[in-house]
């Protein structure tokens, strides 16, 4: 079964730094996500996103997160300058269409731990 | 707002033996999904089981079942025969027609052998 995939499984930063979390969606599918999982805190949506612009986004998603799709696969999540509470787990999500009847397919996470 | 609330931080469950996971939920939406995610200690998101709003049929996935009150809006998770493996974070999540999925806080779920 086709999976989503996410790089690299643990990454760790210096606060201040960039860092670049890299999802690579199912084929066929056409919208893509983010969330966000602070440890021991339920996970958050962060960002949405379909041809090639922004759908939607929380308030998390604030001017230090952006997100890009470079090529035909990837998805990527950047943040400019961490900080210490961008230390999470970051789900990239998939799903052939935005209504309600297709499910999102979740990666595996990137843990991420600034320090 | 729509919210979802997972009332049972913890729970235990001897194993074999059959526990229910409460989740309720608030939304003005007619049409939806429910899903239940399992979380184990690698923190992937693996889904358990899926219910979509306008199906009165309760789901089912072998030892996992649901209870879908739609006018209580309410979504509790049956396991049956409990296994070890079992042993994981469970979430409740709502997803309606503007496609983001929203969980509650999670309900720990501990196997005891």
């Amino acid at each position: 079964e086709p999976e989503v995939t996410q790089t690299p499984s643990h990454q760790v930063t210096q606060m201040g730094q960039e860092v670049i979390l890299r999802c690579v969606p199912i084929s066929n599918h056409l919208y893509f996500y983010w969330y966000r999982q602070i440890l021991g805190q339920k996970v958050e949506f962060l960002v949405s996103f379909y041809n090639n612009e922004i759908s939607e986004k929380s308030e998390i998603f604030d001017d230090q997160f952006s997100v890009e799709r470079p090529d035909g696969s990837n998805f990527t999540l950047k943040i400019r300058s961490t900080k210490l509470e961008d230390s999470a787990m970051y789900f990239c999500a998939s799903t052939l269409q935005g209504a309600v009847n297709q499910p999102q397919h979740f990666g595996d996470g990137t843990r991420l731990s600034i320090l | 707002a729509q919210t979802v609330t997972q009332s049972q931080p913890e729970m235990s469950v001897q194993e074999a033996e059959t526990v229910t996971l409460s989740c309720t939920y608030d939304t003005s939406e007619s049409d939806y999904y429910l899903f239940w995610y399992k979380q184990p200690p690698s923190r992937q998101m693996i889904l358990v089981i899926r219910q979509e709003a306008y199906k009165q049929q309760n789901a089912t996935e072998n030892r996992f079942s649901v209870n879908f009150q739609k006018a209580a809006k309410s979504f509790s998770l049956k396991i049956s025969d409990s296994q070890l493996g079992d042993a994981a974070m469970y979430f409740c999540a709502f997803q309606p027609r503007d496609d983001k999925i929203i969980f509650g806080k999670g309900t720990r779920l501990h196997i005891l052998p």
